[in-house]
């Protein structure tokens, strides 16, 4: 069935580190790849996606690339902040599906 | 507009009380969703409208009653729920149901006592 893993948290890191959050898929169609952030207390933020193999989604400072050979889209970030602690979930939808997959959350603690 | 706003924020009700979770967006998406979360868990789809038709429900108890009075509003009808009930319900929209990317609402935190 379709399936999304990602690395299990919680992951903690300095200010300024380098952020890798993997993320794998197993898809029966055509996925199109998604990453949301989920700061305490709120909603999802759909923070970056990629419809096809080889796209690079990047927003705020974050980057993900669609690689099918792989099946992955591995979320990093350069210089991480405090304020990017939070829980980031990886997710696709499946074409012609309705129902988008989730991972199960890496929740990702920055410390100054 | 690019938003999804649900109302209210925060709910707590009795397990005999009729209460009622609204939603709103205005972008003129035509799918909307409603979604539960429980603490350190991914959202878990409970259902789905598309062009203001139900189309999918994930075998949700009917305790839970969605209604999607017109292509901006999708309501969540409340009634004789559980305390394993208590979570966050969030509400989302796309531009299609089909292979779109969803947009959620912040969320309103129920607790069933």
């Amino acid at each position: 069935g379709d399936s999304v893993t990602q690395m299990e948290g919680p992951v903690t890191l300095s200010e300024e580190a380098f952020l890798t959050i993997n993320c794998t898929y197993t898809a029966t169609g055509y996925p199109s790849l998604f990453w949301y952030v989920q700061y305490p207390g709120e909603g999802l933020q759909l923070l970056l996606k990629a419809t096809k193999a080889d796209d690079k989604g990047s927003n705020k400072g974050f980057e993900a690339t669609y690689r099918k050979e792989t099946t992955s889209f591995h979320l990093e970030k350069g210089s991480v902040q405090v304020s990017d602690s939070a829980v980031y979930f990886c997710a696709m939808i499946i074409q012609g599906a309705q129902k988008l997959v989730f991972g199960q959350g890496t929740r990702l603690t920055i410390n100054p | 507009d690019t938003e999804v706003t649900q109302t209210p924020k925060h709910l707590v009700m009795g397990m005999t009380n009729k209460k009622s979770l609204k939603c709103e967006q205005h972008m003129g998406h035509r799918a909307m969703y409603w979604y539960k979360q429980k603490a350190k868990k991914p959202p878990e789809l409970m259902f789905v409208y598309s062009y203001e038709k139900l189309s999918i429900n994930e075998s949700v108890p009917s305790r839970f009653s969605p209604e999607c009075p017109n292509s901006s509003l999708l309501n969540l009808h409340l009634h004789a729920l559980q305390p394993e009930d208590s979570a966050l319900y969030l509400c989302a929209s796309s531009r299609l149901a089909d292979y779109n990317e969803q947009f959620f609402g912040p969320g309103t935190r129920l607790t069933v006592l």
